[in-house]
């Protein structure tokens, strides 16, 4: 595609419930990364995928949150059980290699009441 | 530690020039970033610096010392379009992106 796609845009949802976020990378990019922003706050990185090798799993900031990337393209980001500090924006880039620039795409903007 | 240090916050004038420096330690180094972030939008690229040196990109422009883990952002005639964030990340060794918390950049009239 022309750029990251990510969806939904906005997700509320109910402490305790699960979610899943969708990352569509740059078509040939083979590295995708996620992240997760708080209001007002820098990037927090969360897991990387570079090819078929294993994830780079070090950022996950609890057993809740699990990702996976299929076919090597669209990753799904859960998050088990959500709490309220889950709140956040979570933000999916992705790069042709791991030492060039990263494109990002608009993010998913989660609110758990 | 790893660590990325930038200002947080920045007031300038419209027309006039601002710089935002960042100052980093981290674990290896392939390169400095700076990115420019609208409020409630993603982040988007303006510029990589790899060698010590000035990069100019029109009113951009990007500079770097390696020795003195040191970089800045240059941004000459400022424009109300220019009011945004700007968040400073180096590449470790592990071609990972080191971020810093971001400088909000007002402009002014």
């Amino acid at each position: 595609g022309a750029g990251v796609s990510q969806s939904p845009s906005n997700k509320v949802t109910e402490k305790g419930k699960d979610v899943e976020l969708r990352c569509d990378p740059i078509s040939g990019h083979t590295a995708l990364y996620w992240y997760r922003q708080s209001l007002g706050q820098g990037l927090e990185f969360l897991i990387y995928f570079q090819g078929n090798s294993a994830p780079d799993k070090s950022g996950l900031p609890s057993d809740r949150f699990s990702a996976e990337r299929t076919g090597g393209s669209v990753s799904t980001l859960t998050i088990q059980r959500t709490q309220q500090e889950d709140s956040a924006v979570y933000l999916c880039a992705s790069t042709p290699e791991p030492s060039e620039t990263q494109y990002f795409g608009p993010g998913t903007r989660l609110l758990v009441l | 530690g790893q660590n990325i240090d930038q200002p947080t916050e920045m007031t300038a004038t419209e027309g006039a020039i601002v710089q935002i420096n960042c100052t980093y330690q981290t674990s290896g180094f392939n390169g400095l970033f700076w990115y420019q972030q609208h409020a409630g939008e993603a982040p988007t690229f303006l510029s990589y610096n790899v060698l010590d040196g000035l990069e100019e990109k029109g009113r951009f422009s990007s500079f770097l010392s390696r020795s003195k883990g040191y970089s800045y952002l240059l941004l000459k005639e400022l424009q109300m379009k220019d009011s945004a964030s700007y968040l400073c990340a180096v590449m470790d060794s592990n071609y990972q992106l080191i971020w810093g918390a971001g400088t909000k950049l007002i402009i002014k009239p």
